[in-house]
């Protein structure tokens, strides 16, 4: 089975601090993604890469930046966290580059910015 | 601009009885549809899609429908379960390559 792994299910953080979130994938799928869901808005889609080192913007990329290192690992990064990117964060992995691929998840990260 | 849209956002049923959740689209370019499930707590799980060139795919209890004239999808559940309780997310993507989700359903399921 495929499994999304993220590195944090619930995190509490100040306003203005640097933010990681960690998404590890083990089924060598090419394309990886950055979601965050809110009550009425749904899964906005914030940032996606589908290769190693390359990213794209997604719907709602401002105040967000991601990282790709490896194939495996997708992280957000949230430069100086402001109470509206509280939020829950999803991440998945798809393995059709073409994006008509299920989309498989993670367990998603709550983030709190008080 | 919300592209893909749930616009009921919850419903009720009673176990045995059939579950409609509804989703419109906007894009004419989107051409692979999905429904995707979602527990409290846990991530998304794929459900059931259907090609734009097919009006119906079926599995088991879930049925989805698209009906291209009209940009509109539909999930069929029957017969519901309370274990079908859930918020139901319809996506769709086309060449971008993004798969955008609409807002959400809420569904109980009453025993």
């Amino acid at each position: 089975d495929v499994k999304v792994t993220q590195s944090s299910r619930y995190l509490v953080k100040r306003t203005g601090e640097k933010v990681f979130l960690e998404c590890v994938q083990d089924m060598d799928h090419e394309n990886m993604f950055w979601y965050r869901q809110d009550p009425g808005l749904g899964l906005r889609l914030i940032y996606f890469s589908y290769d190693v080192k390359m990213k794209e913007k997604g719907d709602i990329p401002e105040g967000y930046s991601v990282s790709r290192e490896k194939k495996e690992r997708f992280s957000l990064i949230l430069e100086s966290a402001s109470t509206n990117q509280t939020s829950m964060y999803l991440c998945a992995s798809s393995v059709t580059s073409g994006g008509t691929g299920e989309l498989f998840f993670g367990e998603g990260s709550r983030l709190t910015v008080l | 601009d919300q592209q893909v849209k749930q616009n009921s956002p919850s419903l009720s049923v009673q176990e045995g009885r059939i579950s409609i959740l509804n989703c419109d689209y906007t894009n004419s370019m989107f051409d692979y549809f999905l429904w995707y499930k979602k527990y409290p707590a846990e991530g998304p799980t794929f459900l059931i899609s259907i090609s734009s060139i097919k009006d119906k795919n079926e599995d088991g209890r879930f049925t989805v429908f698209l009906n291209k004239s009209a940009k509109h999808l539909s999930l069929h559940i029957v017969p519901s379960q309370p274990g079908d309780s859930a918020v139901y997310f319809c996506a769709a993507t086309g060449n971008t390559g993004k798969l955008i989700f609409g807002q959400g359903t809420t569904l109980q399921v009453k025993p």
